[in-house]
């Protein structure tokens, strides 16, 4: 069984342009949740996705979507990057009984 | 509104020690309690994960107990390695959502 990918690893990006992250589920896993992790920070909730509807959003602005799709993959996109949109950014499965697994991350940079 | 808090921030040890790492959560309306461990710059691991009906967990030398209606967790770790040295992150599942604390920074010394 393989875990939970992410791409890329890094990612530098200039204010004001758009940006895709890749995120490959485990087998099985419907639910996938995206998280943003400031640097000292735990991780926040951006929001969560199940068989391919959103179905939670935490505090963040719509110009963070989502999407999921049937092989288990899925994206966060984030548009007009802000300076402040630095950070590490997971996405994490659930399995059937709630235990999430978390990719990688990777390290977006605004600058 | 839940919020997440984990004390100690930070904690320095000699190799060998037992030691416990608290995290208390303000709405006891959870589903389930997770544990984690993030080393610099990395994803998490997961260590423990607690259902809401459950009292404890455990897997090796770690220990993680649930006190729903005190709104409390502790996650104890015996015999400490240096191998352990990482930041430690407690998460409360709420519906879809789940919340985590800012994390315990331990660094066990050889």
């Amino acid at each position: 069984e393989t875990g939970v990918t992410q791409s890329p690893t890094h990612l530098i990006k200039t204010r004001g342009q758009q940006v895709t992250l890749r995120c490959s589920s485990q087998s099985g896993h419907n639910t996938v949740s995206w998280y943003q992790q400031a640097l000292g920070q735990g991780p926040q909730f951006i929001f969560q996705y199940y068989r391919e509807e959103e179905n939670g959003r935490g505090n963040f602005p719509p110009r963070f979507s989502g999407l999921q799709f049937p092989n288990y993959s899925s994206e966060l996109n984030v548009n007009a990057l802000e300076l402040d949109d630095s950070a590490l950014y997971l996405c994490a499965s659930a399995d059937e009984g709630g235990e999430q697994f978390f990719g990688p991350g990777t390290r977006l940079t605004v600058l | 509104k839940q919020e997440v808090t984990q004390i100690p921030a930070a904690l320095s040890v000699p190799e060998g020690e037992n030691l416990v790492l608290n995290c208390s959560f303000t709405d006891s309306a959870i589903y389930n309690l997770q544990w984690f461990r993030q080393d610099p710059g990395k994803g998490l691991t997961s260590l423990l994960l607690i259902q809401s009906s459950q009292r404890e967990q455990t897997s090796g030398r770690l220990n993680a107990s649930l006190d729903k209606s005190s709104g409390r967790s502790t996650l104890y770790i015996a015999a400490s390695q240096p191998g352990d040295s990482a930041t430690y992150l407690c998460a409360v599942r709420q519906t879809y959502k789940y919340i985590f604390g800012t994390g315990t920074r331990l660094k066990v010394l050889a």
